[in-house]
């Protein structure tokens, strides 16, 4: 079965600052790697996605995400936290077998001015 | 190209009711997920259809669920009778191919009294 775990279900950042959104995985299989965000009143938005091929992916909106299958990790990151990147963010891992997306609890983020 | 629709947006219901949420993906779109959370936890898996066929129920949580996509186009879940339980946001996402991100509808939130 697979899970993900995502560490801190509220981080708070300066603007300006560094964006680091902790996210673990484990999976039987090569996963399908992904983060969306969710602004309010919106649906589901994704970011990014690694299938297979480079580990480092870059994403919409400045954010890049690393897969370290070491660590069993794929963490988002944003060098500078822009006001308009509050929201919540989630990671989701998929079986490449049975497509399903399994999703982390999830990480709100808000950012000060 | 217009995105995944869902509707109602909202709805309230009485415990014992019947409810019917549709989903309408982006056209040409072979796959259709249904997703739901319930308030404070994860987003759950709850199935997948490839056009018209049920490819993956697992994620149903019991016979009062019911999902239809007729035709291939758009799909229905209904929940008959609904319980305090169900209330949560429900979303639908689909995509062209498997292994893709998906796109995700607003979701409909449900409250169920």
């Amino acid at each position: 079965a697979q899970s993900v775990t995502q560490l801190g279900s509220h981080v708070s950042v300066s603007e300006g600052a560094l964006v680091l959104l902790r996210c673990n995985y484990s999976s039987s299989v090569p996963p399908y790697l992904f983060w969306y965000v969710q602004y309010p009143n919106q649906g589901l938005q994704l970011l990014l996605k690694y299938t297979t091929g480079a580990t480092l992916v870059k994403g919409i909106n400045g954010f890049e995400a690393e897969f370290k299958k070491s660590e069993t990790s794929f963490h988002l990151t944003k060098p500078s936290a822009h006001m308009s990147d509050a929201a919540e963010y989630f990671c989701a891992v998929s079986d490449t077998g049975r497509r399903a997306l399994t999703f982390g609890s999830g990480t709100r983020l808000q950012v000060q001015p | 190209e217009a995105g995944v629709t869902q509707f109602p947006s909202h709805s309230v219901i009485e415990k014992g009711q019947t409810v019917t949420l549709r989903c309408d993906p982006i056209s040409g779109h072979d796959n259709l997920y249904w997703y739901r959370r319930v308030m404070g936890k994860e987003i759950k898996f709850l199935l997948h259809f490839v056009k018209e066929s049920k490819q993956d129920e697992s994620g149903m949580p019991n016979n009062r669920f019911l999902a239809e996509r007729t035709g291939g186009t758009y799909s229905t879940l209904k929940v008959q009778p609904a319980e305090l339980e169900d209330s949560g946001v429900y979303f639908c996402a689909s995509s062209p191919r498997t292994g893709d991100g998906y796109t995700f509808g607003s979701g409909t939130r449900l409250t169920v009294v």
